[in-house]
């Protein structure tokens, strides 16, 4: 069965860091592009930060370039996302996803990220 | 980046109703479009690609439409199951970008 599971997430102070881990299962991990998406409480979807299957590859959206670097281990079939310099406004769940031709066609079940003093 | 505006925000329905949700796109994206449901505390359910294709398991009471800039989703005689909040996604320009949202709520 394709998986996706997300770990990482908790409470953590303004200025602070975190580092997010997606475990993918039942697909051959190093063929697609992998992405983090957010959703912050009672609001809608946000694209963060996306890698090709090298790693070669990797984007990031304007609210978060430069404090948050995306990474992958295709040994471990594992994609991260270390989150530095946090802002109240980065909490969220955090999910990530896979995409084929730019859909994300699965997700994980998310990982909440609350940026609290 | 490409804004897509969602309409209506909210949709109070019944079951057996038909439903259509509009995206409209702030510039052409071709056909790359998505669609996906969620519930509360769970992550997307996709649904829809590339404007009008279902997604392995959706039921065919769901179907899309459009192209460039306008597109609809289309839920056919309404279930209990389908009462969430629906997001188009575009896939044809960096960065990704959703809409922002529509509330399907029972009536």
């Amino acid at each position: 069965e394709v998986q996706l599971a997300e770990s990482g997430g908790g409470v953590v102070q303004p200025g602070g860091s975190l580092r997010l881990s997606c475990a993918a299962s039942g697909f051959t991990f190093s063929s697609y592009w992998m992405h983090w998406v957010r959703q912050g409480p009672g609001k809608g979807l946000v694209w963060v930060s996306r890698l090709n299957g090298d790693g070669s590859s990797i984007q990031y959206a304007d609210s978060v370039k430069g404090r948050f670097t995306i990474s992958r281990d295709n040994v471990k079939n594992t994609v991260y996302l270390q989150m530095n310099s946090l802002r109240v406004d980065d909490t969220a769940v955090y999910y990530c996803a896979r995409a084929n031709n730019g859909a994300f066609e699965i997700w994980g079940q998310g990982t909440m990220v609350t940026v609290s003093s | 980046d490409i804004q897509l505006t969602q309409s209506p925000s909210f949709v109070s329905a019944s079951v057996g109703d038909r439903v259509t949700i509009s995206c409209r796109a702030s510039r052409g994206i071709g056909s790359s479009l998505a669609w996906y449901q969620q519930k509360p505390g769970t992550a997307p359910k996709p649904l829809i690609h590339t404007a009008s294709s279902l997604q392995g398991g959706v039921p065919s009471r769901f179907s899309g439409s459009g192209s460039g800039t306008d597109f609809t989703l289309s839920i056919n005689s309404l279930q209990p199951e389908d009462f969430a909040t629906y997001y188009c996604q575009q896939a044809n320009s960096f960065p990704p970008t959703f809409g922002g949202g529509t509330k399907v709520e029972i009536k």
